[in-house]
């Protein structure tokens, strides 16, 4: 099955310096990379998602960035507020003929006033 | 708000006993997932259904049962319950079975086993 790797765990920026947090995947055949937000408590939120005919999707602060050959993808958070303090996980679909997603362990953003 | 109600929002029980966690996805939503979440643990699948079948198995454990009625409802099952079963349990809906689809999580449903 799918494995996605995610680094790093924790990672600590000032304010209004970039954020950039790695996954890399297994199935070659995975087409769908979400990425969700959680904060303490509560529930998986979606942030941005590409999928693999995409090579980058930006939204305001947050973009991601996807190499397929190399079975990686990114996640960059610019101009970081403290409200970007949480637990980001990224996530792969399970390729074709699956229907799960598979996460990543997570990685707890915290920013620095 | 993303539309996915779960219930109870808290539950404790005893080692041994069973609780049925209840979940009513997304308007329109045929798909339903389950997550287990421990204490800073990532989000582990459980299983999927999509309109009223089974369509996905992950780490599920054998004291685990779940379905998904033909209003679209599901419940999560658990027996038998350890310790090592407290977690947060999510629910998530989409619109269809399809991997490529958006995702929605429920609030979740902490439960505390003691």
């Amino acid at each position: 099955g799918e494995n996605v790797e995610q680094h790093p765990s924790t990672l600590s920026v000032q304010e209004g310096d970039s954020a950039v947090i790695k996954c890399t995947y297994s199935d070659s055949a995975s087409n769908y990379f979400p990425w969700y937000k959680q904060e303490l408590g509560k529930r998986p939120q979606l942030i941005i998602d590409i999928r693999s005919n995409v090579g980058e999707k930006k939204d305001q602060r947050i973009a991601v960035t996807l190499n397929k050959t190399a079975k990686h993808f990114s996640l960059h958070i610019t101009e970081t507020q403290p409200e970007d303090s949480a637990v980001y996980f990224c996530a792969a679909s399970s390729g074709a003929g699956s229907y799960q997603l598979t996460f990543g362990k997570g990685t707890k953003l915290s920013v620095i006033p | 708000d993303s539309g996915v109600t779960q219930t109870p929002k808290h539950l404790i029980t005893a080692t041994g006993q069973r609780v049925t966690l209840r979940c009513s996805p997304r308007s329109g939503d045929l798909s339903v997932y389950w997550y287990q979440q421990s204490l800073d643990q990532g989000l582990q699948f459980l299983i999927q259904y999509y309109n009223g079948e089974e369509r996905a198995k992950g780490n599920i454990l054998e004291r685990f049962s779940a379905q998904q009625f033909p209003d679209l409802h599901s419940e999560l099952n658990l027996s038998s319950l350890e310790l090592g079963d407290s977690a947060l349990y999510f629910c998530a809906s989409s619109v269809v079975a399809d991997s490529g689809n958006t995702i929605y999580f429920g609030e979740g449903s902490w439960l505390t086993v003691v």
